[in-house]
């Protein structure tokens, strides 16, 4: 079974600085793939980045990076330039081949931009 | 650009009740999901469903749940009994092809309220 831990419930990040939001994983699989997905107040989810495990070189999205650590099972997200519309709950989640690749989330966490 | 789309946003049902979910996933997308998220909770999958049939379910998914594919478009979730406990946001997603590191794309949910 694949697990999802994010141990910060609530951050908070001024406009323009960066911000890293952690998340840890634990798999079985030797194959995997890791995601970062936003929901704003609209309560839509929507992607911001993904990473395959296969892959040593960390993804990024123009404002959005990852520190894929595999050793130590950790996938973190860097926003950079941290803007108004950053502020939605993140969640970090893995994709479990024995569920038809379905989507298994961490807790979230809660993201709070101030001007 | 192509959208999942769930109707209805907002369901009020009384607890007993049956209450289908409807979705319509993106066009030639072959990977269907339901997810449901209790207020304040993380997202936590249902069932996917592929090539007309369950692929996986998780142990929420029990005998008051169903999915259907009736027409080739729709994609619905009935609840047969309705429980106080199955109040949350219901999100149906759907992916293009196999593979865990495709993205899957999400309605914006229906608000289910069991009162």
């Amino acid at each position: 079974a694949q697990t999802v831990t994010q141990s910060q419930p609530e951050m908070s990040v001024q406009e323009a600085e960066t911000v890293t939001l952690s998340c840890t994983y634990d798999t079985s699989e030797s194959d995997y793939y890791l995601f970062w997905y936003k929901q704003p107040p609209s309560r839509q989810m929507i992607l911001v980045i993904r990473q395959e495990a296969y892959k040593q070189q960390n993804a990024t999205e123009n404002r959005f990076s990852v520190n894929f650590q595999k050793a130590a099972k950790s996938f973190s997200l860097k926003i950079s330039d941290s803007q108004l519309g950053d502020a939605a709950m993140y969640f970090c989640a893995s994709v479990n081949s024995n569920s038809g690749y379905a989507l298994n989330f961490g807790k979230g966490t809660s993201l709070l931009v101030t001007p | 650009e192509p959208e999942v789309t769930q109707t209805p946003s907002h369901q009020v049902t009384q607890m007993g009740q049956e209450v289908i979910l409807r979705c319509v996933p993106i066009s030639n997308h072959l990977y269907f999901y339901w997810y449901r998220q209790i207020l304040g909770q993380k997202v936590e999958f249902l069932v996917s469903f592929y090539n007309n049939e369950i692929s996986e379910k998780s142990e929420i998914f029990d005998d008051q749940f169903s999915v259907e594919r009736p027409d080739g478009s729709n994609f619905t979730l009935k609840i047969r009994s309705t429980k106080l406990e199955d109040s949350a946001m219901y999100f149906c997603a759907s992916r293009p092809s196999t593979g865990g590191h495709t993205e899957a794309f999400f309605g914006q949910g229906t608000r289910l309220t069991v009162v």
